[in-house]
């Protein structure tokens, strides 16, 4: 199946600070989501990215589908933007067989 | 518009024993999968159903069962509980059958098998 590696694994930040997430995939992706989890578990949409560029007020992402990977961007990190970033990325391309796989996150600690 | 929720919130049981969870779709939405999150690690898809019907499945024994009502709210039941089967829970909501569209997760249910 396919592989989605997400790095770094563990991220320290200051407050204002600026950071780049990677996802890297090993095969072609019918689509790709990024995601917040939050400390109580909860499920976050930051973004649904098949290609292309999106922005959201400071998050930005980046697909490069032909080169498998995709970037997210947090522009002036602030304490609640603290938890585990995942992407995942849909693998197959039947609507009966296709499912959601997740990548291996990247923890985020934002400090005041 | 409501969200997808989940109940209850937090379970513990006995290895051995059944557990059904409970999940209310999105409006909306006609799709339900299901997730396993154990600690540390990202969510595995346990299948997914449409319009009542299952429709894939991950990698998970045939112990993990689920259910779709007409109302688009789902339940996940798993027997024969293991200590490994402790996890956190998600399911998500979508408009449409498959993977590829938009997936709305809910809060979780948090399992402890003892």
């Amino acid at each position: 199946g396919i592989q989605v590696e997400q790095s770094p694994p563990d991220l320290i930040l200051q407050e204002g600070a600026n950071s780049t997430l990677r996802c890297n995939f090993s095969d072609s992706v019918n689509n790709l989501q990024w995601f917040h989890q939050n400390p109580w578990g909860q499920l976050i949409n930051l973004f649904y990215i098949p290609s292309g560029t999106k922005q959201n007020g400071r998050l930005s992402a980046t697909t490069v589908a032909t080169e498998r990977y995709s970037l997210l961007y947090i522009s002036s990190s602030q304490t609640t933007d603290s938890g585990v970033y995942f992407c995942a990325v849909v693998e197959g391309w039947s609507y009966n067989t296709d499912k959601l796989i997740f990548g291996t996150g990247t923890r985020l600690q934002v400090f005041p | 518009e409501t969200g997808v929720t989940q109940s209850p919130t937090h379970l513990i049981k006995t290895r051995g024993q059944q557990v059904t969870l409970r999940c209310s779709s999105q409006s909306g939405h006609n799709t339900v999968s299901w997730y396993q999150q154990a600690l540390g690690q990202g969510p595995q898809f346990i299948f997914q159903y449409y319009r009542e019907e299952e429709n894939g499945r991950g990698n998970f024994p045939p112990r993990f069962s689920g259910l779709q009502f007409p109302n688009y709210s789902s339940e996940l039941n798993v027997n024969a509980l293991e200590l490994d089967d402790s996890a956190l829970y998600l399911c998500a909501s979508s408009p449409g059958q498959g993977a590829s569209y938009e997936q709305y997760f809910g809060p979780g249910t948090r399992l402890t098998v003892t």
